[in-house]
């Protein structure tokens, strides 16, 4: 089966402008994450969506971060406006279900802010 | 609050010797334990998970892992390292109560020398 699928694989934007990345989980995949992954540390989860609701994004920076998933497939995260911690790999995931369910990554955005 | 802590940063072996790489989570209850890898470039591979029964888990590429509820601990193992396997390792729990929110550790480098 086809992975989740991540695009575009690299970005470099100028501090203040915005960026958005893609997502598309595994087909049938009904939870869908977004990790931020700083040079040197592990991923951190931004946000989870069950279908197209969101479950959890207490550690979404909403004054800047946005994301959705329009009909429960692919999604879209946004960055606007970019600040320089900004820069980090940004990982998709997605998993079947909830609870005891693997999280299959994709290979990520790393993304420049200078 | 959750952690997981990886004490090495930086480990380097021996083509053929063996490997352990250390994880520790703090968290009140028993919680799923996972092991993931990342190569240069690519998305996080699941390596192998705990959720209960046996505490020594196998895993793939030859790796396996051993929960040790009285010190807190879910270690790495493999007998015989390739030169395949350098590369970026991470543990992460989630919490037992289903919600599979990942926290990660702050990840091993494995160096492999001939």
């Amino acid at each position: 089966e086809a992975g989740v699928a991540q695009s575009p694989r690299y970005k470099i934007i100028e501090k203040r402008q915005s960026v958005a990345f893609w997502c598309n989980p595994i087909s049938g995949h009904a939870t869908l994450y977004w990790y931020q992954q700083i040079l040197g540390q592990g991923p951190k989860l931004l946000i989870q969506f069950q279908n197209n609701g969101v479950v959890d994004d207490s550690q979404l920076p909403k004054d800047r971060f946005s994301a959705e998933r329009l009909k429960g497939v692919d999604s879209t995260l946004k960055i606007q406006p970019a600040k320089l911690e900004d820069s980090a790999v940004y990982l998709c995931a997605s998993s079947f279900r909830t609870s005891e369910e693997t999280q299959y990554f994709g290979p990520g955005t790393r993304l420049l802010v200078l | 609050a959750q952690s997981v802590t990886q004490p090495d940063i930086h480990i380097t072996v021996s083509e053929g010797a063996s490997l352990e790489l250390r994880c520790n989570y703090s968290y009140g209850a028993t919680p799923y334990l996972f092991w993931y890898v990342q190569s240069p470039g690519q998305g996080l591979q699941l390596l192998l998970k705990y959720f209960s029964g046996d505490t020594l888990v196998q895993g793939i590429k030859g790796f396996e892992a051993e929960f040790k509820r009285s010190q807190s601990s879910f270690n790495l193992r493999k007998p015989s390292v390739h030169w395949s396997d350098a590369a970026e390792y991470f543990c992460a729990v989630a919490p037992w109560t289903g919600a599979n929110n990942l926290f990660f550790g702050t990840g091993t480098r494995l160096t492999v020398i001939p």
